[in-house]
Order: structure tokens, then sequence, then C-alpha cells
């Protein structure tokens, strides 16, 4: 399983945009990146998931270079209620287990 | 969506009992499940692979005989932490793969918090 480097927390202010990068150098071929968020006594919630390029959806984009070595979460104007940990995971899908890296701890500030 | 469902969303236990969480997929069947287990600012620690008709696979350092999981039908798993002691007081989260027909990665259950005094 490729390991993940992120910032461990980052503030930013509501309606602000909000880049959090995650590099995983040893991702392999059949390797997708996927980012869940959580909230305090909460399981984890998908956000996004890709392989190459960009992709978008209703929450947020994600950007992955040609190398896909790293990758660029996108919360496009955040608001209080995006303060949550980020996690980035890469693996090849399917059934197999995922291991969760120290994600990235988002205070949104008023 | 896809729906994991966690039961109990908390508990607090006497020390040397048992507790029984229960991880349900809702709107899909699951062969494999997970569960995590998550102590305060920390990240989510896989603590075993829930199989449907098999054994589970448990992690490095995960004790098997205190965590029992049982994973009899492909809706439900269950986690039975056996005679507790204060020290597993932590929050357990369970999650699923849906297969084809639903977007995105695991689902995850809302996670349930342990006390035990």
């Amino acid at each position: 399983l490729a390991k993940t480097t992120q910032p461990i927390s980052m503030d930013s202010y509501e309606g602000q945009e909000v880049n959090i990068t995650c590099s995983h150098n040893n991702i392999a071929t059949n390797d997708y990146i996927t980012w869940y968020q959580q909230f305090p006594s909460q399981g984890p919630r998908f956000i996004i998931q890709g392989y190459k390029t960009k992709v978008t959806n209703e929450v947020a984009s994600l950007f992955i270079p040609a190398d896909r070595k790293s990758s660029t979460l996108s919360l496009p104007r955040v608001s209080l209620s995006d303060t949550a940990v980020y996690y980035c995971l890469v693996g090849p899908g399917g059934d197999d287990k995922i291991i969760f890296g120290k994600g990235t701890r988002l205070h949104i500030l008023p | 969506g896809a729906v994991v469902s966690q039961h109990p969303s908390r508990v607090i236990c006497k020390s040397g009992t048992s507790v029984k969480i229960e991880c349900r997929s809702l709107d899909f069947q699951a062969t494999t499940m997970f569960w995590y287990r998550q102590f305060p600012k920390k990240s989510l620690m896989l603590m075993a692979t829930s199989n449907e008709g098999s054994k589970a696979t448990y992690e490095q350092g995960v004790e098997k005989d205190k965590f029992l999981i049982n994973h009899a039908s492909l809706t439900l798993s269950t986690l039975t932490v056996t005679s507790a002691h204060p020290e597993d007081s932590s929050f357990y989260i369970c999650s699923a793969k849906p297969g084809q027909g639903f977007a995105g990665g695991y689902t995850f259950g809302s996670g349930t918090r342990l006390t035990v005094v």
C-alpha cells in the first residue's frame, strides 16, 4: 500500500478556496486516489476519487499531475461546516483493506 | 447511496463484561467488512478484515480472542469486545465496499463510542 504524506493541519477562512496536497511517491499503476472527510465522533465520509488528471463533483475537485506522485483536494468557498479531518488514501480498490494516514486537520475560521 | 448502519452509537459497560457492536450494510451485500478503532485526535487504525462465512483476518498486534468478529451473513458483521477493560475505551468504526452500481469508495458506519468503567 502506498504511503501518503499530508500536512498535519491547516487553517483557512470562510469563503476561501482550500487546497490540501497529498504526496504518494510510490503509487502503483493500478492505485486510485481517494479522499475522505471525518467530523468528530462520526465515521469518515467519501468525498472524491480519481486516477489521473482532474475530477470534479458537487463537493470538491481533485487534481492529479501526470506523474501521479501527488494529488490536491480543492474545496471551493469553504464554510465553518467544512472544519474536519481530511484523509488521502491510495490503493487498488476492490475489497482491499485501506490504511489511513494521519490526515489533515482543517480548521475554518469565521 | 450505499449505507452502513452501526449500532449502538454509544455504550458504557463495566470492566470485565463483553460488548457487541453490529455493523449492517443496508442496501448492498458485503462479503468483506473492516473494523477500525480510533483514539481521540488520532487516525483510524485497522483492526481486522471481516469475511463472510470465514474467519476474520486480524492486523498485527490485535488480539483475536479479545475482539471477536463474526460475519454470518452478507449484510451483518459483529465485533464483540470480550472482558472489556478501561483501555478498550475507544471509538469503533466499521466499513464496507459497495459493489457496482454505487459510486465512490468505501462506506463507513457512524461509529460506536465504547466507554469501559
